[in-house]
């Protein structure tokens, strides 16, 4: 059975700081893997997707890269800021019908002014 | 585009009772899916389709139940409520590929 974990549980950074959130799966056959961010009491929103056949993605500020065989993936934040609060969710694809989900329980980061 | 929406956003519910939550996309999604999170945990699916009149389990589909009769909606019908089934509720959707996922607010639903 697929299981995602996610280290740290929660992050406090100072402003500026660059930072590495962890995600590791506990089967490394996986199809895609997305990143989220969940901001308090809203939905998710889709931050990156990187597909099997990637190593990595980069979005702005934001990039995530996949090692299938260790069985882990990274995001990382380059300067951030007080903005990049929220809660931030790794999610696994299963190598089955129907893009089916597996998600970690997040880590929540505060980034403090 | 609206996106992925979903009502109501909160609901109180008594032991017992039924309710549907609605979802509804825009995008000609082929695929759809319901998801549960409980604080401080991950997200759980429950439901998901892969097209109009096609629907299938996922981790956690006990107490619930799906149709999908058109492309665009995908409710979620609750059948004697408990207290369990406390959480909240996402509603998502994606192509088959590429395989991103995209999700409504969510509904808050209480269960006393």
């Amino acid at each position: 059975k697929q299981e995602v974990t996610q280290i740290p549980a929660a992050l406090s950074v100072p402003e500026g700081e660059n930072l590495v959130l962890n995600c590791s799966f506990t089967d490394s056959a996986i199809y895609n893997l997305q990143w989220f961010r969940q901001d308090p009491g809203k939905g998710l929103t889709s931050l990156l997707l990187i597909q099997s056949s990637q190593r990595e993605q980069t979005s702005g500020r934001l990039n995530a890269s996949l090692d299938k065989s260790s069985g882990r993936s990274t995001l990382y934040i380059a300067a951030s800021q007080p903005g990049d609060s929220a809660t931030y969710l790794c999610a696994v694809f299963l190598r089955e019908y129907g893009n089916k989900l597996v998600f970690g329980a997040g880590t929540i980061l505060r980034v403090k002014s | 585009n609206a996106g992925v929406t979903q009502t109501p956003k909160f609901r109180i519910l008594k032991i017992g009772q039924s309710m549907t939550l609605q979802c509804t996309q825009d995008m000609n999604h082929n695929y759809m899916y319901w998801y549960r999170q409980d604080p401080g945990m991950g997200l759980k699916l429950i439901y998901y389709s892969v097209g109009a009149g096609i629907t299938d389990k996922g981790e956690v589909p006990n107490g619930y139940n799906v149709s999908r009769s058109t492309t665009e909606d995908f409710p979620l019908r609750l059948e004697l409520a408990a207290p369990s089934q406390t959480s909240v509720y996402f509603c998502a959707s994606s192509y088959p590929t590429p395989p991103e996922q995209y999700f409504g607010p969510g509904t808050r639903l209480t269960v006393t």
